[in-house]
Order: C-alpha cells, then structure tokens, then sequence
C-alpha cells in the first residue's frame, strides 16, 4: 500500500521569500502524485500533479514541484511567497487503475507574514 | 459552472445521536467520494462511488456508517450513533469529465462537532 509523509507540520515564512514544503511518499510501484491547497474554511484544490514525463511540473499561482525517484519525494516549491498563499498544502498519492484512490498526507500549515 | 454542494456546513450533536450530510457533485461526475477530515490530519477516504455503485468502502466503519447514492447523483452519509471521535470535517469530492487524472474538486465540507 502506498503512503505519504509530510516532513514539516507548519512552516513559517516571511512575504517574498522562497519556500519549500516536503513530501516523501512510499509504494513499490509506479504512482501518481499530487499537491493540493485548502484555504481557510474551503474544500481542497489541485494545485499541481505528476503523472509521468518531466520531473519538474508546474502549477497554479507560481508553485512548481519537482519528482525525484531516486529519493521517493515530491517537494513542493515557491520562489516568492505573498501573503494570500497562507493555506494548509497535503501531499497526496495514488497508484492509478479504474479507482484513482488519493491517499493524502497529514498537511503542512504555510504562515506567510508581512 | 457550478462546484460540489454540501449541507449543512456546521452541525453539533450528543453522543449517540444520528447525522447525515448531503452532498451533490458536479453535474455529469460519475464517481463520488467522502472523506473524514479530523483536525491536524489529512482526509481519509471513507467511500467511494462509481456511479450509483460503491467502488471502495474498506475504511468505512460500517457499524455507524452508512452512505447512499441513489440514481448516480447526489449522496448521502449517515453515522448512528455518533461518537465523541467522529468529529471531523466531512468532504465530498467528484471526479469525472471536466479533469484529469486524480483531480477531484471538493465541496467545503461539512463540519461535525460530537459532545
């Protein structure tokens, strides 16, 4: 079975500095991983997925994260943080087939401060 | 286009009293999931639907738990009787034609508090 690991419970920042929010994932087999964003009092939303192809994939509002098999990680990065992206990010992981089950990480709370 | 519903947001009851949550998904999904949500930790997948047909239910606890999806569109979940660990948010999701591959579009869920 497969799992996810989020190595950082919260990680503070300051506004316009870089961040990187960690992801380690375990599983035998070829996965698919994802990063979603929970905003304050809202559902989930994609962010970004790595199906297959290039290691480095592209997201929503400048996040970017890179597949690394070697090390089993999926770290999430952002070269300048603002203020609106304080939200909860969950790694998350699925083997594919018919059922695309997710099995999520715990979370990382990102503060950003003025 | 309109996103996945769900009622009520809030809801707070003693335990050993009954629930249920509504959910309705993106118009034309066919697959429907629940997840419970307990503070500090990721959504855990409780069931999952293809259409009207349960797909995966295996962390669903079934002594309290129900769920139904009746005509293939919007669900259902019930717990009888609560207890005080069923507190969580309860998220509904759909997947289907408007994304990709394990792209699933939540409602903002429905938030259960058990005293």
């Amino acid at each position: 079975a497969q799992s996810v690991t989020q190595l950082d419970s919260q990680v503070p920042v300051f506004e316009e500095a870089p961040v990187e929010l960690r992801c380690n994932y375990s599983s035998s087999v070829s996965v698919y991983l994802f990063w979603y964003v929970q905003y304050p009092n809202q559902g989930l939303q994609l962010l970004l997925k790595y199906l297959s192809g290039s290691t480095l994939v592209k997201g929503i509002n400048g996040f970017e994260a890179e597949f690394n098999k070697s090390q089993t990680s999926f770290h999430l990065r952002k070269p300048s943080v603002h203020i609106s992206d304080t939200a909860e990010y969950f790694c998350a992981v699925t083997l594919g087939g018919s059922n695309y089950k997710l099995t999520f990480g715990k979370g990382t709370l990102l503060t950003v401060n003025p | 286009e309109a996103g996945v519903a769900q009622s009520p947001r809030y809801k707070i009851i003693e335990k050993r009293q009954s629930v249920a949550f509504w959910c309705n998904p993106i118009s034309g999904h066919a697959t429907l999931y629940w997840y419970q949500q307990i503070l500090g930790q990721g959504p855990k997948l409780l069931i999952q639907f293809q259409n009207n047909g349960v797909v995966d239910d295996s962390q669903l606890p079934k002594d309290r738990f129900s769920a139904e999806r009746l005509k293939g569109v919007d669900s259902t979940l019930k717990i009888q009787p609560a207890k005080l660990e069923d507190s969580a948010v309860y998220l509904c999701a759909s997947s289907g034609w408007t994304g990709g591959i394990g792209e699933l579009f939540f409602g903002e869920g429905s938030r259960l508090t058990v005293l």
